[in-house]
């Protein structure tokens, strides 16, 4: 069963901050997911990705396959940023099991 | 474009009671999913469906069934609620690509209420 962690659990910052959420995980996968649940709301899918770097706006995600950690940062950070942010493994494919198995999520709250 | 739907969207029940949580999605994805989520443990697999007639369980199948005769249906039943079942339940869809790579898309959620 791959271990799914996140740091920090709670974050609280400024307006304008530049935001770094980390995620380490412990056996192989084949993608990573970052997810984004604003409170009382659903989920909403931000990237998934297998490597690299990807970027969305203000958002960028990177991962390390190597290393098993992958980050989220937001650039210029927005109250409307402020939400719970969720990482998500996806198992190898023909492994016999499938589903997301999730971190526990990071609450950020962006203040003005 | 409804995409993926839940209902009811809020639900309170007593234990012991039977309890069929819906989900339909409208793109024919081949693979859909029940999570449920719970403070201190997060989101958690209950059973997952990778095509019609086809089901598996996950992390947290016991008290839960499921059952997929079309795609687009994912219903989850609790056959005797209780109060541990008390959670959101979020249903998620993909389509199904070799290799698994791809964006889950989650429903709305149910708020359930086991007293």
């Amino acid at each position: 069963k791959n271990e799914v962690e996140q740091s920090p659990q709670n974050l609280t910052a400024q307006e304008g901050e530049f935001i770094t959420i980390n995620c380490s995980y412990s056996v192989g996968i084949s993608a990573l997911h970052w997810l984004q649940q604003h409170p009382g709301g659903g989920i909403v899918s931000l990237f998934m990705l297998s490597s690299g770097k990807k970027k969305h706006g203000r958002l960028i995600a990177t991962i390390n396959i190597q290393e098993k950690h992958s980050s989220l940062h937001i650039t210029a950070s927005h109250p409307r940023d402020s939400a719970v942010y969720i990482c998500a493994v996806s198992p190898y494919s023909g492994g016999g099991a499938d589903g997301l198995t999730f971190g526990k999520g990071t609450h950020l709250i962006i203040q003005p | 474009d409804a995409g993926i739907t839940q209902s009811p969207r809020y639900k309170i029940t007593e234990t012991g009671r039977q309890v069929t949580l819906m989900c339909h999605q409208t793109w024919s994805h081949s693979y859909m999913f029940w999570y449920r989520q719970d403070l201190g443990h997060g989101l958690r697999l209950i059973y997952y469906s990778a095509a019609a007639d086809i089901t598996d369980k996950g992390e947290v199948p016991d008290g839960y069934v499921v059952s997929r005769s079309k795609t687009e249906n994912f219903p989850l039943t609790l056959e005797s609620a209780t109060r541990s079942q008390t959670s959101v339940y979020f249903c998620a869809s993909r389509r199904g690509l070799a290799g698994g790579q791809e964006t889950q898309y989650f429903g709305p959620g149910t708020r359930l209420l086991v007293l």
